[in-house]
């Protein structure tokens, strides 16, 4: 199975700081089809996952332009260029290039 | 639109069996594959296993590989996730997401507890 190590686990932001999460995982994800199956989820507290960033980096319709996603093969970011109030939650990386399918552990995203 | 609509809160007994469903709406049902998410209380989120409803094509994650059935419904757009047999550990909120995890249901919530 595909290893997805996010870092950090935590990570207290300031209102309208930058925030950046990392996704590593143990093999790479470039998929047989040129694909780069690694997508981004965003959970408030209480809510289902919401779609962010699929594909490594398209933000998904309705995403702020402040959310970004960036990487290849095996390291991928996730990064928020001004974080607000809204942005509190816990972020997940999955992968979807080999089955099983597999998710970071989580990232909390909290304000300082 | 579309919509994914999960049935209601179950509470159950261990050793009892449940099927919960996910219905889907505003897209080609058969053109997508459908997963099932576990997320346990206070934890991160597990892939169970997903379905291609347009040929029944089904994949378990090992870890849920003979705990649970997933199956699907062309003819009412339905995909289902089913145990034979609760156990007290299967307590958790269950969401069912379309591959590429764009649209999610609003979760299950299944409590199993003596």
């Amino acid at each position: 199975d595909i290893v997805m190590t996010q870092t950090p686990l935590s990570s207290p932001v300031t209102l309208g700081q930058p925030a950046s999460i990392s996704c590593r995982s143990s093999q790479s994800l470039v998929h047989s089809d040129g694909n780069t199956y690694l997508t981004w989820l965003q959970q408030r507290p209480g809510q289902p996952p919401r779609l962010l960033i699929y594909k490594t980096s398209d933000r998904f319709s309705g995403v702020p332009d402040r959310f970004s996603g960036s990487g290849a093969g095996t390291d991928f970011t996730l990064k928020i260029s001004r974080v607000e109030a809204e942005d509190v939650g816990v972020y997940y990386c999955t992968q979807a290039t080999q089955f099983p399918w597999t998710f970071g552990q989580g990232t909390k995203v909290e304000i300082k | 639109e579309v919509q994914l609509v999960q049935s209601g809160a179950e509470v159950k007994k261990p050793g009892e069996s449940l099927k919960i469903s996910c219905k889907a709406s505003g897209y080609s049902f058969t053109a997508y594959w459908i997963g099932w998410v576990r997320q346990m209380p206070g934890k991160g989120l597990e892939w169970m296993g997903i379905i291609y409803p347009g040929n029944s094509d089904t994949r378990y994650s090992p870890s849920f590989q003979g705990q649970v059935t997933i199956s699907a419904d062309k003819s009412i757009s339905t995909a289902y996730l089913q145990w034979s047999s609760l156990k007290a550990s299967d307590t958790a909120m269950y969401y069912c997401v379309r591959h590429p995890a764009d649209f999610w249901g609003q979760g299950t919530l299944v409590t199993v507890s003596s």
